[in-house]
C-alpha cells in the first residue's frame, strides 16, 4: 500500500525556471517530511526537510510548501539549473518505534539548457 | 573519509545462487537500513537495524536476511527464494532514533542472470 504519493513522474523545465513536485500523504501520524536528491548512479542526498507544525521552509533555492489540512506537501526549485536535473524523492516519517521513512515513487527532473 | 561504503558497485550472479551485499558505514551510527530502489517504484525498506544484534524486517523482506554482528557493519544476503533479485540496493544510517536525516551509501546494482 503506497502511503506517499508523488507527482509528476517527470517534469522538463527550462533553465532559469521553476520546478514543482507535490506529495501527498495518507497517514497523519507521519511527523517529518524529507527530501531527496539522487543522482544516476548514486545514494540519495537529504536535500531539504519540514516538520508539520511550519508551513514552509527554505534553503536557497529549495522551498517546501507544506499543508497539512490536505495532507500534502511540494518542493519548489526556483532559478532551476541543468545542475539539478536528478531525481527528487520525498519521504515521511512514522512517528512509532521504528520511525520508518515511506518513500515517494520519484521525479525525474531535467532541466533544459 | 566518513561515510558509507557499499561494495561491489555492481554484481552479477546467476539465477538460483545467494549472493551478499556488502555495507561498511565509520560514522559510528546506531541504526542500518537496506532499501530495494526499482524503476518507478521509488525505495522500499527490506530490513533495518536500530542496535547491534537486532534487527526488524521492513516491507519488502521475503527472499532476503541480514545480520547486525558489529556497528559499523550491515550485509545483506539475497537468497534464491527472492523472485526477482534484479534492482539496485541501497544501505543507508542514522545516528540514533533521536535524530532525522539518513545518510546513502552508493549503491549496488545486483544482476541475475
Amino acid at each position: 500500500q503506497q502511503q506517499v504519493k508523488q507527482s509528476p513522474q517527470s517534469l522538463i523545465v527550462q533553465k532559469g525556471g521553476i520546478s514543482i513536485i507535490n506529495c501527498a500523504y495518507e497517514n497523519t501520524a507521519f511527523d517529518y517530511f524529507p527530501w531527496y536528491q539522487q543522482f544516476p548512479g548514486k545514494g540519495p542526498a537529504l536535500l531539504i526537510a519540514i516538520r508539520p507544525d511550519v508551513s514552509e521552509k527554505k534553503e536557497g533555492r529549495f522551498t517546501i510548501s507544506f499543508n497539512k489540512s490536505a495532507k500534502q506537501f511540494s518542493l519548489h526549485i526556483m532559478d532551476s539549473q541543468p545542475g539539478d536535473s536528478a531525481t527528487y524523492f520525498c519521504a515521511a516519517r512514522g512517528a512509532g518505534s521504528a520511525r520508518q521513512l515511506t518513500f515517494g515513487s520519484g521525479t525525474q527532473l531535467t532541466v533544459l539548457p | 573519509d566518513g561515510g558509507i561504503t557499499q561494495s561491489p558497485k555492481y554484481l552479477f550472479r546467476k539465477e538460483g545462487q545467494n549472493v551478499t551485499l556488502s555495507c561498511e558505514q565509520n560514522l559510528n551510527h546506531d541504526a542500518m537500513y537496506w532499501y530495494r530502489q526499482d524503476p518507478g517504484q521509488g525505495l522500499r525498506l527490506i530490513y533495518y537495524s536500530q542496535i547491534v544484534n537486532d534487527f526488524q524486517k521492513g516491507d519488502i523482506a521475503e527472499g532476503y536476511s541480514v545480520s547486525r554482528e558489529k556497528k559499523e557493519s550491515f550485509p545483506l544476503t539475497v537468497t534464491s527464494a527472492q523472485k526477482n533479485p534484479t534492482a539496485f540496493y541501497l544501505c543507508a544510517s542514522k545516528a540514533g532514533q533521536s535524530t532525522d536525516t539518513q545518510y546513502f551509501g552508493p549503491g549496488t546494482r545486483l544482476t541475475v542472470l
